[in-house]
């Protein structure tokens, strides 16, 4: 069975510093798909950034990237400039490679980002 | 307004009454799941569905049930409620194919006592 681990249970980062993230995965799979979601304390669930294990480039969105490792089958997000709006929990999620949607994500158990001014 | 809709979004309730939490999408998804969030143990798939009347159970199916009979509806029903289901629960839904983002209701926090 596929599983998702984030070993850091809270972090705290300082207003426009760069923080990282950290989550690894086990599957057997070649072929997936992994996301970072972000909520905040208003419990909306937000997508952040996604990865096709086939794409050696990492992804890349604004502020936020990610260095995907598919050998060492490590998924860690790096928040850039971090500002106070993305205090907030953020889970890493595997797809199944058997689920044909974003619906059927395996979920991390989330590390919660404190940004401090 | 493209959206997922839960109901209701806050419920307490005693153990062994029958519930039912209510999910609805108005963008013709085919894909729907819950998830239900405990604190230190992230979001735990509990059913999902890829289509009317195709539902199969997630990583924590014990003591929960759903039905998919039409494409907007995936209520998750709680036949005999135990305190060990007091949690956030969040309903989902998305297109087929991974390049679908994946849109979440507002959750619904039940208690059973």
């Amino acid at each position: 069975a596929q599983t998702v681990t984030q070993s850091q249970p809270e972090m705290s980062v300082q207003e426009a510093e760069t923080v990282t993230l950290s989550c690894t995965y086990d599957t057997s799979e070649n072929n997936y798909y992994l996301f970072w979601y972000k909520q905040p304390p208003s419990r909306q669930m937000i997508l952040v950034i996604r990865q096709e294990a086939y794409k050696q480039q990492n992804a890349t969105e604004n502020r936020f990237s990610v260095n995907f490792q598919k050998a060492a089958k490590s998924f860690s997000l790096k928040i850039s400039d971090s500002q106070l709006g993305d205090t907030a929990m953020y889970f890493c999620a595997f797809m199944k490679p058997d689920g044909g949607s974003q619906g059927n994500l395996i979920f991390g158990k989330g590390t919660k980002l404190s940004v401090k001014p | 307004e493209a959206q997922v809709t839960q109901n209701p979004r806050y419920l307490i309730t005693v153990t062994g009454k029958k519930l039912t939490v209510t999910c609805s999408q108005n963008m013709n998804h085919e894909y729907m799941s819950w998830y239900r969030q405990d604190p230190g143990l992230g979001l735990r798939q509990i059913y999902y569905s890829m289509n009317v009347e195709v539902t199969d159970k997630g990583d924590v199916p014990e003591g929960y049930k759903v039905s998919r009979k039409e494409k907007r509806n995936f209520p998750l029903i709680l036949e005999s409620p135990s305190p060990n289901q007091t949690s956030l629960y969040f309903c989902a839904s998305s297109w087929e194919g991974v390049n679908s983002p994946l849109h979440f209701g507002n959750g619904t926090r039940l208690t059973v006592t």
